[in-house]
């Protein structure tokens, strides 16, 4: 079955440094690939998306990701942290057949401290 | 553009009470649409998705129901909660095998 694990649970940042999230996917084939944003008590945002072709993907936000088929990864960066980057992020994928279900990650929490 | 619209945003019910939450969506047609739960602290579980009216595919087994009365409103649904029930419900949509659109989310908490 697929499964989507985030290895970090929480994470905390100075504002200005870098920033890398972990996600490691269990699938047999390369599925799609996503990282959405939550803010507290807030729905879930897009942030960037992978589908196939080059494995370094933009998005919003300043953020990217980039996909490692070797690995099973699928890791978001950004260069440089802003407070405003604080909230939970979660990991997806989702069967590239159909099927309509995307598994998604548990989720990390990023603080940001001044 | 598409909006995703979600209420009530909070609602506090005691056990035992039933629950109706709604989800409607403007601007596109033929939705898929998604259920989901996320207990504190937790990721988000799948509960219910459909991919058009009538059709509902349920994920988890539990006193939880969903409905698609029209092409563009899914309504969770229960006859009587309990504690476990608590947590933070989502709505979402896609337009077939792509990324999800998230509404605000409903803050349930049974007392």
């Amino acid at each position: 079955a697929q499964s989507v694990t985030q290895p970090d649970i929480h994470i905390t940042v100075s504002e200005g440094a870098s920033l890398e999230l972990r996600c490691n996917y269990s699938y047999g084939a390369t599925p799609y690939l996503f990282w959405y944003v939550q803010s507290p008590g807030q729905g879930l945002q897009l942030l960037l998306k992978y589908f196939s072709g080059d494995t370094l993907v933009q998005g919003i936000k300043g953020f990217e990701a980039e996909f490692k088929r070797s690995q099973s990864s699928f890791n978001l960066r950004k260069p440089s942290v802003h407070w405003s980057d604080a909230a939970e992020y979660f990991c997806a994928v989702e069967e590239p057949t159909g099927g309509f279900k995307t598994i998604f990650g548990a989720g990390t929490r990023l603080f940001v401290k001044a | 553009s598409q909006t995703i619209h979600q209420w009530p945003a909070t609602l506090v019910q005691p056990v035992g009470s039933p629950l109706s939450l709604e989800c409607t969506v403007e601007g596109t047609s033929n939705p898929n649409l998604y259920w989901y739960r996320q207990a504190a602290g937790r990721g988000l579980q799948l509960l219910f998705y459909s991919v058009g009216i009538g059709q509902i595919s349920s994920e988890v087994p539990q006193n939880l129901s969903a409905s698609r009365p029209q092409d563009r409103q899914f309504i969770l649904s229960s006859k009587k909660l309990l504690l476990s029930d608590s947590g933070f419900y989502l709505c979402a949509w896609s337009a077939g095998v792509y990324e999800q659109y998230f509404g605000p989310g409903t803050r349930l908490t049974v007392t």
